[in-house]
């Protein structure tokens, strides 16, 4: 069956320390690889993606994440982490060749000063 | 930049009480969705739409129904509220077909049955 798993419910780290999110995935094929944020009171907003080729994927807000066939990962890291980036972070799956998307549940970053 | 539009941001209804809310996007997206957001429970698909008047069923679609007369319009129906649908509603849109295509979210409507 097709699952997401953030194992990290909630992490905790110091302004300017470097940050890595797990997300590990069970699919049958190639997927389609997202990393969403949700501020609070806010909805989704993406922030890099995976289809194919280089597996070290750059996004917004100075982002990465790198893909790993053998580990089934796909996690997001960030050399410094910045106040603002206190926010909701899902990982999610897009099944090829239909409209399904499946999500984590979330992994909650809180920032300290 | 799409802007996908939630028209209310806080809900409070009454038990049994028929609940729409509305959805709208700006970037001619085919695909439209409806997803319920709860805390541990991640985010669940309710209903998506890939074209006017067309409609499927997600993960959780009992009690909830959705209509799509236009393409940038999808609106999500509670026939009778319950207590077990308070809870975070958004809607996304996307271009194209499959799942390659990312999804662009609404900023939610949080709504509260009583």
């Amino acid at each position: 069956a097709q699952s997401v798993t953030q194992p990290d419910i909630h992490i905790t780290v110091s302004e300017g320390a470097s940050l890595e999110l797990r997300c590990n995935y069970s699919y049958g094929a190639t997927p389609y690889l997202f990393w969403y944020v949700q501020s609070p009171g806010q909805g989704l907003q993406l922030l890099l993606k995976y289809f194919s080729g280089d597996t070290l994927v750059q996004g917004i807000k100075g982002f990465e994440a790198e893909f790993k066939r053998s580990q089934s990962s796909f996690n997001l890291r960030k050399p410094s982490v910045h106040w603002s980036d206190a926010a909701e972070y899902f990982c999610a799956v897009g099944a090829q060749g239909t409209y399904k998307y499946i999500f984590g549940t979330g992994t909650r970053l809180k920032v300290l000063a | 930049d799409v802007k996908v539009t939630q028209s209310s941001r806080y809900l409070v209804k009454r038990t049994g009480e028929k609940v729409f809310l509305e959805c709208v996007q700006d970037m001619d997206h085919e695909n439209m969705f409806w997803y319920r957001q709860d805390p541990g429970l991640g985010l669940r698909l309710i209903y998506f739409s890939y074209d006017v008047k067309m409609k499927e069923k997600g993960d959780i679609p009992e009690g909830y129904s959705v209509s799509r007369e236009k393409k940038e319009r999808f609106s999500l129906i509670l026939e009778s509220a319950s207590t077990n649908q308070t809870s975070m509603y958004l809607c996304a849109s996307s271009l194209g077909s499959g799942g390659g295509s990312p999804l662009h979210f609404g900023n939610g409507t949080r709504l509260t049955v009583t």
